[in-house]
């Protein structure tokens, strides 16, 4: 069974461009979360979605940042316009029912210059 | 304060040593504990999940939660080279209308374990 894939590994980009990061869950699994961490900080929740439906988006840090997942297969998290503080390593995760442990994708790395 | 505490470390011990990791966390509503183990420049890998108080084994790995305490651990027997990573524990409770479960992170213990 393949894992969570996360596409790119790494991005730099410059203030004020936009980027998007994907994220493909494992096979089946109808929950996805987006997470983040920042330098020296906790991984953090930003949002979770029950197939297509957003559950809760509390942890999306502002309107900058807007995450689909249309047909309930891979989500898309993109970022525009960037700021600096938004570099960091996001990673996305997935679960087959709520309340299962989550499975992590390898993260993507972004930085913004 | 912040709901979930843990000892950045870093922590190293000699090989085939027992290994003790640790977190303690404030909301009381948390009910799921899972500790992850983080290689270098990878993802998260799931170890242990336990649900309520108790403890949970699985080959060299042992959780343990005691809510009551609101502390949880995680020990490593015999351990080895190749578990030197670092360590995170996560928590979550049962979300508004039972279907959120998103996980709260300690920051994580960096182990390396010497040959």
């Amino acid at each position: 069974e393949a894992g969570v894939t996360q596409f790119p590994s790494h991005s730099v980009i410059e203030k004020g461009q936009t980027v998007t990061l994907r994220c493909d869950p494992i096979s089946g699994h109808d929950n996805l979360y987006w997470y983040r961490r920042v330098m020296g900080k906790e991984i953090k929740f930003l949002l979770h979605f029950v197939k297509e439906s957003k559950q809760d988006e509390s942890g999306m840090p502002n309107n900058r940042f807007l995450a689909e997942r249309t047909g309930g297969t891979y989500s898309t998290l993109k970022v525009q316009p960037a700021e600096l503080e938004d570099s960091g390593v996001y990673f996305c995760a997935s679960s087959r029912n709520a309340g299962t442990g989550q499975f992590f994708g390898p993260g993507t790395r972004l930085t913004v210059l | 304060q912040k709901e979930v505490e843990q000892d950045p470390g870093p922590l190293s011990v000699p090989e085939g040593a027992i290994v003790s990791l640790n977190c303690t966390y404030s909301n009381s509503a948390f009910q799921y504990f899972m500790w992850y183990r983080q290689y270098s420049r990878k993802g998260p890998e799931l170890l242990m999940y336990t649900y309520s108080s108790g403890n949970k084994e699985d080959g060299r790995f042992t959780a343990q939660v005691d809510k009551s305490s609101k502390y949880i651990s995680l020990f490593i027997r015999d351990s080895q080279p190749s578990d030197s990573a670092t360590y995170l524990c996560a928590m979550s409770a049962k979300g508004s209308g039972g279907s959120n479960y998103k996980l709260t992170f300690g920051k994580g213990t960096l182990l390396t374990v010497n040959p």
